[in-house]
Formats: structure tokens, C-alpha cells, sequence
């Protein structure tokens, strides 16, 4: 069965600083892999996704995500954080595009930015 | 940009009432999901919908749920009759039929149940 993890729950990091959000997933064949942002009392939004081709993939807002097949993960990435990044973060896995398959959320990674 | 909308925003109902929470997905999408966020968990796979049928379900997703698209541009949810345990955020998602995976989520809908 599919699934995903994201091992922190909450991180804090200081504006200006880098950032980096793990995600591993579990998926029998090539994954479709998504970021989405949260912001409180807000849908979800699409940050960035992966189906294929160059494994590091840019998105919106200037984060980047990388997957690597051989550690079964697809880590979201910004050089610099600003303040209004603070919000919850999930990585999500769905299936090939032959079919609309769910897609799987892992349990989110709350950001926090401090001055 | 096309969206998806959802309505209302905040739905507060007694145990035991029906609720129809309603979506409108984006117009030219011709996949139709429901997932719920019960407050500080991850966000669950209800069910999806694809030519006016059920496409897949998950076991959250009992006889007290049933979906609807009752006209060209309407996906509802419907719950017959709440449970405390109800209470979630739920969210309407869409895509097209070239990239299904591709899923654009609307703002959701706060349903609280007392």
C-alpha cells in the first residue's frame, strides 16, 4: 500500500535561513509525487509536482524539490525563507495517470519562521 | 485562474441532521474527489467520481456518505446523518481527464458537528 512520511512535525527556522522538509514515500511503481502548502484556515495548494524526467524539480515560490529514487524521497527545499512561508506542508504520492488515483498525504510539517 | 469553490466555508449541525456540502469543480474537469482533514491529522482519501459514478472509496467512506453531481457544474457531499466524529474540514478536488493526477483542491468546508 502506499504511504508517506514526513518524520517532523514542526520546524522553526529563521527568515533568511534555508529549509529543508523530508518526505519519504512507499509506492510499488514510479511515483507521482506533490508538495502542497496549507496556510491556516486555508485550502490546500500546489507547490510543486514530479512525474517524470529531471529529478529536481522547481516550483512555485522558489521551492525545489528533489526526488531520489534510491532513498525512496522527495525533500522540499528553499534557499531563503521569508516569513510569509510559515504554514503547514504536506507530501503527498498518487498513482500513474492511467487512472485517478487518490493521492496519499503524509501527516504534514508545520513551518514556523522567527525573526 | 480557474478554481474550485466550495460552499459554504463553516457548517455547524447537531448530531444526527443531513448536511450537503457543495462543490464546484473547475469546468473543464472531469474527476471529482472528496477528502476530509479531521483538525491536526493528515488529510484522508474520502471518494472519487468520474463519468456520474463512483470511481473508488475508501472505508471512511460508509453508507452514511453519498455523492452527487446533480447538474453540469454541482459535486455534493452528502452525510445523512452527522456523528461528532464528522467534524473535519473537507475538501472538493478536480482534475482532467489528460492529467488526473494533477488534483486542485478548493478552500474546503468547516463542518462542525455538535
Amino acid at each position: 500500500a502506499q504511504s508517506v512520511t514526513q518524520p517532523d512535525i514542526h520546524i522553526t527556522v529563521s527568515e533568511g535561513a534555508s529549509l529543508e522538509l523530508r518526505c519519504n514515500y512507499s509506492y510499488g511503481a514510479t511515483p507521482y509525487l506533490f508538495w502542497y502548502v496549507q496556510s491556516p484556515g486555508q485550502g490546500l495548494q500546489l507547490l510543486l509536482k514530479y512525474f517524470s524526467g529531471d529529478t529536481l524539480v522547481q516550483g512555485i515560490k522558489g521551492f525545489e524539490a528533489e526526488f531520489k529514487r534510491s532513498q525512496s524521497s522527495f525533500n522540499l527545499r528553499k534557499p531563503s525563507v521569508h516569513w510569509s512561508d510559515a504554514a503547514e506542508y504536506f507530501c503527498a504520492v498518487g498513482g500513474p495517470s492511467s487512472g485517478n488515483t487518490p493521492l496519499v498525504f503524509g501527516k504534514g510539517t508545520r513551518l514556523s519562521v522567527i525573526a | 485562474e480557474p478554481e474550485v469553490t466550495q460552499t459554504p466555508s463553516h457548517q455547524v449541525t447537531q448530531m444526527g441532521q443531513e448536511v450537503i456540502l457543495r462543490c464546484v469543480p473547475i469546468s473543464n474537469h472531469l474527476y471529482f474527489y472528496w477528502y476530509r482533514q479531521i483538525l491536526g491529522q493528515k488529510v484522508e482519501f474520502l471518494v472519487s467520481f468520474y463519468n456520474n459514478e463512483i470511481s473508488e472509496k475508501s472505508e471512511i467512506f460508509d453508507d452514511q456518505f453519498s455523492v452527487e453531481r446533480p447538474d453540469g457544474s454541482n459535486f455534493t457531499l452528502k452525510i445523512r446523518s452527522t456523528k461528532l466524529e464528522d467534524s473535519a474540514m473537507y475538501f472538493c478536488a478536480s482534475s482532467e481527464f489528460r492529467d488526473p493526477n494533477e488534483q486542485f483542491f478548493g478552500p474546503g468546508t468547516r463542518l462542525t458537528v455538535l
